[in-house]
């Protein structure tokens, strides 16, 4: 069964700084998605980024980005220029392929993020 | 134009009492399904649904009742409630029979619903 792991219940950084959150998993798969989501108080899940497994190039989206090692089963985010409304709970997730017949997504325990003025 | 859309947002009730939670999908995804998110914020899956079809029960116990009228629907009734079915309840969809390359591959997610039974 995979499973995916954060190891960092809480993480604090300055506004404005770089902070990096962590993520690993595992999977007998070869083929898989992995996510980022955000959930601030309001408590919406949001979309932060995604990653194709069979992808070698690291995705990013403006001030997010992530470092994907394959062989290591790893997946961090980076958040650059961190902002105050980047706040929130951060989830990893874990998605294999649909051919695969695993129809669910895989929640890390999330990695709550301060952002201090 | 909310894509999942679930009521009620909250939901307080006594113990023993019967409730739903409704959930509607406008995107056209095939999959839906219930997360169950605890005090502590951990997200485990309860059921997922795939074109009105039950995949996947995670062990939840009996008195949990999903129920797919159609696709883009997908609700949860909760028989005897207990202390312990506090929680936020998240209805999601997604697509299936992605492409490589594919953009819409993440869940997307409900606002949740806060039950609390006292």
């Amino acid at each position: 069964a995979q499973t995916v792991t954060q190891s960092q219940p809480e993480m604090s950084v300055q506004e404005a700084e770089t902070v990096t959150l962590s993520c690993t998993y595992d999977t007998s798969e070869s083929d898989y998605y992995l996510f980022w989501y955000k959930q601030p108080p309001s408590r919406q899940m949001i979309l932060v980024i995604r990653q194709e497994a069979y992808k070698q190039q690291n995705a990013t989206e403006n001030r997010f980005s992530v470092n994907f090692q394959k062989a290591a089963k790893s997946f961090s985010l980076k958040i650059s220029d961190s902002q105050l409304g980047d706040a929130a709970m951060y989830f990893c997730a874990y998605r294999g392929f649909p051919t695969s017949g695993t129809y669910k997504y895989i929640f890390g325990t999330g990695t709550r993020l301060k952002v201090l003025a | 134009d909310t894509a999942v859309s679930q009521t009620p947002k909250y939901l307080v009730t006594q113990m023993g009492n019967d409730k739903s939670i409704k959930c509607e999908q406008n995107l056209g995804h095939d999959t839906m399904y219930w997360y169950k998110q605890d005090s502590k914020k951990f997200l485990k899956i309860m059921f997922s649904y795939n074109n009105k079809e039950l995949i996947i029960n995670e062990t939840v116990p009996n008195r949990f009742s999903p129920k797919s009228p159609d696709k883009a629907h997908l609700n949860l009734h909760i028989n005897s409630l207990e202390l312990g079915d506090s929680a936020v309840y998240f209805c999601a969809s997604s697509q299936e029979g992605w492409d490589r390359g594919r953009a819409d591959t993440e869940a997307f997610f409900g606002q949740g619903t806060r039950l609390t039974v006292v």
